[in-house]
């Protein structure tokens, strides 16, 4: 398979608690992209990459939140002292430079906060 | 906070009708995507249409986007079970690689 994937799927903590996930893009996609989304909504934007350069962060990316993409291939999003208000699907999405733009999702990782 | 809205937020239609929904945003755009997502899973991307382009197919889908109205349809021909998702818009500025997403509708296709 050849598509974006994300692990874990599934992560369940404790209120206080660090969690990290890690997205692995479309091998020969530059561009990465984290999302979140809640219950009933629509994806929000967080985060973006172009190969290792974090290039544009949302106002949604508190502190507790960063995102690391070291080599320019996989990424990973940590957050640190995770709250209930922080359960969500956590999307990642991949894209070529010369594809207009066209992102590719992995299946998400769905964290729930105790 | 969303960039539109999509309209209606929920429809459910019997197997074999025609399906459409609409999306509204807000600012200029350089392209609009459409993407499926079924319960509790990623997203698929269906099609992208450009704010230059009027119309565009791709098998029993079909979108069309009026930039004066800051609007853009999706119809799904020949509806099937497996079409039951939640479709979402998105659109990503000029000069901006985020997207924009909509609430969604949410298709039930009843057999």
């Amino acid at each position: 398979d050849t598509g974006v994937s994300q692990n874990p799927r599934h992560k369940i903590t404790k209120r206080g608690q660090n969690v990290t996930f890690r997205c692995d893009p479309i091998s020969e996609h530059n561009r990465l992209y984290w999302y979140r989304q809640t219950l009933g909504q629509g994806p929000e934007f967080l985060t973006y990459f172009q190969n290792e350069a974090q290039l544009e962060k949302s106002r949604l990316l508190s502190d507790r939140f960063s995102a690391e993409r070291p080599k320019g291939s996989f990424s990973t999003l940590e957050i640190q002292r995770t709250e209930q208000g922080d359960s969500a699907m956590y999307l990642c999405a991949s894209s070529s430079w010369t594809s207009k733009n066209e992102q590719f999702f992995g299946p998400g990782t769905r964290l729930t906060v105790l | 906070s969303q960039q539109g809205e999509e309209d209606p937020q929920a429809l459910s239609i019997q197997e074999g009708e025609n399906a459409t929904m609409n999306c509204s945003y807000k600012t200029s755009i350089n392209n609009l995507q459409w993407y499926r997502q079924n319960s509790g899973r990623g997203l698929v991307h269906l099609i992208l249409i450009r704010s230059n382009e009027r119309e565009k197919h791709s098998g029993r889908l079909r979108v069309t986007l009026d930039t004066s109205k800051k609007s853009s349809s999706l119809l799904i021909t020949a509806s099937r079970a497996a079409d039951t998702a939640s479709y979402f818009c998105a659109t990503d500025a000029a000069g901006a690689q985020k997207l924009v997403f909509g609430q969604g509708t949410r298709l039930t296709i009843n057999p």
